[in-house]
């Protein structure tokens, strides 16, 4: 069965400081996909990454950045100089890479940015 | 260009009453999947669809069913509603995966709909 656990439910902090959002998955897969979302106040899931589980690669998109390390089967996300639009619940997420490819979804980490 | 459009965004029931909500994308997507989404819990999968005619069960299916006569829709149905369904609903649809190197295996979702159950 897959598993997806974001620890920090609730994380604040100032505009500009970074943020590091935690990602642990759990898979007997041996290929599988990783995702991030964010869902802003007004509800909406936004999709920001997919990562797949051959390509260790780390990302870089503007103030955001992915480090996937699959020793310690985790995905985490980086804010960079935080801004207040960046307040949002956000999810990790695992698909497995056959079948039905559904998506099960961590807990989620609500991130606070203040002003 | 619509996406994934969910019908009705908000609904407030009574114990026991019936309801259907419908998903409709244009995106002629294989894949279909209804999510439930409830404080600290993430989204969980309901129901999913994998194409026309075909539904299977998620990870929390029970009091709902779904069906998939359509290709571009998939409707979620409570029979008898319950305060325990309470909940925001997401639909979400996605390509027939080809391979990792011709899909990006994102989920589009609609914008969700709020029920209550009283």
């Amino acid at each position: 069965a897959q598993k997806v656990t974001q620890a920090q439910t609730e994380i604040s902090v100032v505009e500009k400081e970074d943020v590091t959002l935690d990602c642990v998955y759990e898979t007997r897969d041996t290929t599988y996909y990783l995702f991030w979302y964010k869902q802003p106040p007004s509800g909406e899931l936004v999709f920001l990454i997919r990562r797949n589980s051959f390509d260790e690669q780390n990302e870089i998109s503007g103030r955001y950045s992915w480090n996937f390390q699959k020793s310690t089967s985790s995905f985490n996300f980086t804010i960079t100089a935080s801004q207040v639009v960046d307040s949002a619940v956000y999810f990790c997420a695992l698909s497995e890479a056959t079948g039905d490819y559904k998506l099960s979804f961590g807990a989620g980490t609500t991130v606070t940015v203040r002003a | 260009n619509a996406g994934v459009t969910q019908t009705p965004k908000f609904r407030v029931l009574k114990t026991g009453q019936s309801m259907t909500l419908l998903c409709a994308q244009d995106m002629n997507h294989e894949y279909m999947y209804w999510y439930r989404q409830d404080p600290g819990m993430g989204l969980r999968l309901i129901h999913y669809s994998v194409g026309e005619g075909t539904t299977a069960k998620g990870e929390v299916p029970d009091g709902y069913n779904v069906s998939r006569l359509k290709k571009q829709n998939f409707l979620l149905g409570l029979e008898s509603a319950a305060p325990s369904q309470t909940s925001v609903y997401f639909c979400a649809s996605s390509y027939l995966y080809m391979g990792p190197e011709h899909s990006t295996g994102e989920l589009f979702f609609g914008e969700g709909s709020r029920l209550t159950v009283l």
